[in-house]
């Protein structure tokens, strides 16, 4: 099946520093690919929605220059976080829809950012 | 108020017994309806997935919708302790468009 495939799985990382992010899509084209965010004990809230070849699409209170989405291709997509500090500590996931007749979409397996 | 309620658990039931989830909607556009099991630390991973109203069984999974209430639901058969994991009801209207999630249900199977 189809798999996103989401680097690195955790990483620490000091204040101010930035921390990219990657998800590719091994085995289809992801045209779109959308960013969550995830509390301890909490849903996933959308960050972002993104496209390749065009900009990224914030949800409201997202920071778009905190939070750099880049889609450059049709299997990579990026999310950066700019001038971390512990409050952007968090679990980031990645999810593109294949579009293969399945309704549901695939999932990156998730990135644990703690910033110290 | 959230446009989807998922009752916020935590379940505890014995090996073998039959499990309820449970999410309620507001929005009436919503056309695609998706149950996710997602295990501590890990990406969530598609169960079911149900367009528009009408029931869809997957082994010992059923998914039911029924849009006239607003309401979905996943039953576990059989439930086993590798059922154990957090349950995300999530949602859309369009096919290839941003999914509405609930809260999710912590279900934890005893052996």
């Amino acid at each position: 099946g189809a798999v996103v495939s989401q680097h690195p799985s955790w990483v620490i990382c000091k204040s101010g520093t930035s921390v990219k992010i990657e998800c590719r899509s091994l085995d289809f084209q992801a045209t779109t690919m959308f960013w969550y965010r995830q509390f301890p004990k909490q849903s996933l809230m959308l960050m972002a929605t993104s496209n390749e070849g065009s900009k990224a699409t914030y949800e409201q209170g997202v920071e778009k220059d905190k939070f750099l989405i880049n889609h450059a291709s049709l299997t990579l997509s990026t999310l950066t976080v700019t001038s971390a500090h512990p409050e952007d500590s968090s679990f980031y996931i990645c999810s593109a829809p294949t579009l293969d007749g399945n309704y549901g979409y695939t999932f990156g397996s998730g990135t644990r950012l703690t910033v110290v | 108020q959230k446009e989807v309620e998922q009752d916020p658990g935590p379940l505890s039931v014995p090996e073998g017994a039959i499990v309820s989830l449970n999410c309620t909607y507001s929005n009436s556009a919503f056309q695609y309806f998706m149950w996710y099991r997602q295990y501590s630390r890990k990406g969530p991973e598609l169960l079911m997935y149900t367009y528009s109203s009408g029931n869809k069984e997957d082994g010992r999974f059923t998914a039911q919708v029924d849009k006239s209430s607003k309401y979905i639901s996943l039953f576990i058969r059989d439930s086993q302790p590798s059922d154990s994991a957090t349950y995300l009801c999530a949602m859309r209207t369009t096919n290839a468009g941003k999914s509405t999630f609930g809260d999710g249900t912590t279900l934890t199977v005893k052996p």
